[in-house]
């Protein structure tokens, strides 16, 4: 199984701060992957697909980025409902599998 | 707008089986992915498997090879999965998903989910 590796598990942040999470893929995915945001008691919903692509709808001060086997999710100009678990999912092979999740906090 | 409406809570004893079902709508149900993520309390997230609506081809986590089964009814647009030998770690929120047309699509739309509760 391809595992996913995300990090950090955890942050904290200010409003308008800068935000990275990366995701480490155990072997090669292609740009098969996708970031999704959870809120408590609620459903994921997708930000980023292939790696880099916005989802429709989704905020501009979210994107993605990819470098070899790391994934990157970043969050510019925070803002408070941006509190969430955010995952990363590898669609490339199945399993389709998912890193263990970052939780973010708004300071 | 797409909707996938799932069936409510379940309790159930350890050793039984429990089968959720997910009513799809606004979207074509023969067209994408319909696949099954459960979460357990306070952790993350997890790929059961998927079922292609049009074919009902299926494939499974290995980890639950045996013991699920994802079925479809196309003529009320509805998904099920089924677990069985149901033991406490099966205590999760599953979730029924849609992903675009490809089975390595990204999940675009997600049912509200449904507790099963497993417990003596």
């Amino acid at each position: 199984d391809i595992q996913m590796t995300q990090s950090p598990s955890s942050l904290s942040a200010s409003v308008g701060d800068r935000v990275t999470i990366t995701c480490r893929a155990s072997q090669y995915i292609s740009n098969y992957l996708n970031w999704y945001q959870q809120k408590p008691g609620k459903a994921p919903k997708v930000l980023i697909y292939l790696a880099s692509s916005l989802q429709s709808g989704v905020p501009s001060r979210f994107s993605g980025s990819a470098s070899g086997p790391d994934f990157t999710l970043t969050i510019t100009s925070l803002q408070p409902e941006d509190s969430a678990t955010y995952y990363c999912q590898q669609t490339y092979r199945t399993p389709l599998t998912f890193g263990q999740g970052t939780r973010l906090e708004i300071k | 707008q797409v909707q996938l409406v799932q069936s409510g809570a379940e309790v159930k004893k350890p050793g039984a089986s429990v089968k959720v079902s997910c009513k799809a709508s606004g979207y074509t149900f023969t067209g994408y992915f319909m696949h099954w993520v459960r979460q357990a309390p306070g952790q993350g997230l997890e790929w059961m498997g998927w079922i292609n609506p049009i074919s009902g081809g299926t494939e499974y986590a290995q980890k639950f090879q045996g013991r699920v089964t994802l079925t479809r009814d196309t003529s009320i647009t509805t998904a099920y999965m089924e677990l069985s030998r149901l033991s406490s770690d099966d205590t999760a929120v599953y979730y029924c998903a849609r992903s675009t047309k490809s089975a390595n699509g990204w999940i675009e739309d997600w049912g509200q989910g449904t507790l099963v509760t497993v417990s003596s």
